[in-house]
């Protein structure tokens, strides 16, 4: 999983509560992603950052918060706006001058 | 629609032989197609990273095929293992990099 750490790995949740996901980089990349895997879907993209202190939104940003005050650091935030939050996160990182993508292990977040 | 359609959805082989994974990808402009391979509950590994002018690369037994005209990829895993059981992702990015679209990918299982 290439020195990208989640944490934890499984979470659970009452509905209404907000948690918020874990994701470490020791590869000094200056990416980050977090994306959301459901079954039989391709991978959705819900924040990236390319740079600490700025993060933009991708295709389903609704209900999720980030922050990016640390190179290393990307966590992310389900809050209780967003309506399905339970299924797979990764987490990946990239150096910018690469093609390549580092995923992380992932978190799997279940919400009843 | 899903711009990057991955076929089959699953396959079952028996170890040893050999096999042939689909993706066919509509988004333009074009930057680079990876693999990936997904164990159950992991994060996606990387296989292999082509860029337009790249129409081969090989990783061990897997084979990535890139037709940038016709916008299609393959991977063709040889002598299969058990350990080839996986989910495998088709990404294609597009020209700034951040733009990444996901397969929806498709589930191989290697029997005995």
């Amino acid at each position: 999983d290439g020195g990208i750490t989640q944490s934890p790995k499984y979470l659970f949740r009452k509905e209404g509560q907000n948690v918020t996901l874990s994701c470490e980089q020791n590869l000094n990349h200056d990416a980050m992603y977090w994306y959301r895997q459901d079954p039989g879907q391709g991978l959705r993209l819900i924040y990236y950052s390319q740079i600490v202190n700025d993060f933009q939104k991708g295709d389903i940003a609704e209900g999720y918060s980030v922050s990016r005050e640390k190179k290393e650091s990307f966590p992310l935030t389900v809050t209780s706006a967003q309506k399905n939050p339970t299924a797979f996160y990764l987490c990946a990182s990239r150096d910018l001058t690469a093609y390549e993508q580092y995923f992380g292990p992932g978190t799997r977040l279940t919400v009843t | 629609k899903n711009q990057v359609e991955q076929s089959p959805q699953s396959l079952i082989i028996l170890e040893g032989k050999n096999c042939t994974l689909q993706c066919n990808y509509t988004v333009s402009p074009f930057s680079n197609l990876r693999w990936y391979k997904q164990d159950t509950g992991r994060g996606p590994v990387s296989l292999t990273i082509m860029t337009f002018s790249e129409n081969t690369k090989s990783n061990g037994r897997y084979t990535a095929t890139l037709d940038a005209d016709t916008k299609q990829s393959s991977l063709h895993i040889t002598a299969s293992q058990l350990s080839d059981s996986a989910s495998y992702i088709c990404v294609v990015s597009l020209y700034n990099n951040n733009d990444m679209r996901f397969g929806a990918g498709t589930r191989l299982t290697v029997k005995p």
